[in-house]
């Protein structure tokens, strides 16, 4: 059971590059997230997905999509990759979106755009 | 609107010293709030999270946390650090978002953890 693990760690891209990472979970959650960290401004919510072909808009969508073809799997894509999008990447899911339930988090992707 | 404060940037603390890492948070109805810890190049990990009942909630790494109501405070709280221990820590309050109209986690800004041998 490895829960949610995320591919690739690192990425160096240039400004304009596209890129998708992918984020996978064994744990059969319905529901996924991706959130992007900065410092001092904590976790923000970029999109998520409620269930498989399901997703919907956090906090701070913009430059970013995602899709949810298959249920364990959720890809964060950047088309136009700017230098703003420079940040660590993080996945994570849950059994549902009811407010008790923990979310569980993958080890990260750090990403640099020149 | 909802949110949360981690007053303190950095925390730092003796080994064996007891510790605390404050949060304070603002949410329209009952607040259902985590704390996670983030190691050096690792994910965040799940510590502990109060949703109703006894206001000591007690988590994994024999950490536990105080709810305070009238405060509006959910203080992590050990007994005795561990050099381990030091980590950057986050406190988040799970509360809907009219941005996106569902119920999200929205998280503070962190807190460093240092314990000094």
């Amino acid at each position: 059971n490895a829960g949610v693990t995320q591919t690739p760690k690192f990425r160096v891209l240039k400004t304009g590059q596209s890129m998708t990472l992918l984020c996978a979970q064994d744990m059969n959650h319905e529901y996924m997230y991706w959130y992007r960290q900065d410092p001092g401004m904590g976790l923000r919510l970029i999109h998520y997905s409620v269930g498989e072909g399901t997703t919907a808009k956090g906090e701070v969508p913009d430059g970013y999509n995602v899709s949810r073809l298959k249920k364990q799997n959720f890809l964060l894509g950047l088309e136009s990759a700017a230098p703003s999008q420079t940040s660590v990447y993080f996945c994570a899911s849950s059994t549902g979106t009811d407010r008790t339930d923990t979310q569980y988090f993958g080890p990260g992707t750090r990403l640099t755009v020149l | 609107a909802q949110s949360v404060a981690q007053p303190e940037d950095q925390v730092n603390v003796a080994e064996g010293n007891p510790l605390t890492v404050k949060c304070t948070y603002s949410v329209s109805g009952n607040p259902y709030l985590f704390w996670y810890v983030q190691y050096p190049n690792r994910g965040l990990q799940f510590l502990l999270k109060y949703i109703t009942g006894d206001n000591l909630v007690k988590g994994s790494y024999g950490f536990e946390a105080e709810f305070n109501k009238s405060q509006t405070s959910f203080h992590l709280k050990k007994p005795s650090a561990l050099v381990s221990d030091s980590a950057l820590y986050f406190c988040a309050v799970r509360a809907f978002g009219i941005q996106t109209g569902a119920n999200n986690l929205f998280f503070g800004t962190g807190t460093r953890l240092t314990v000094i041998p």
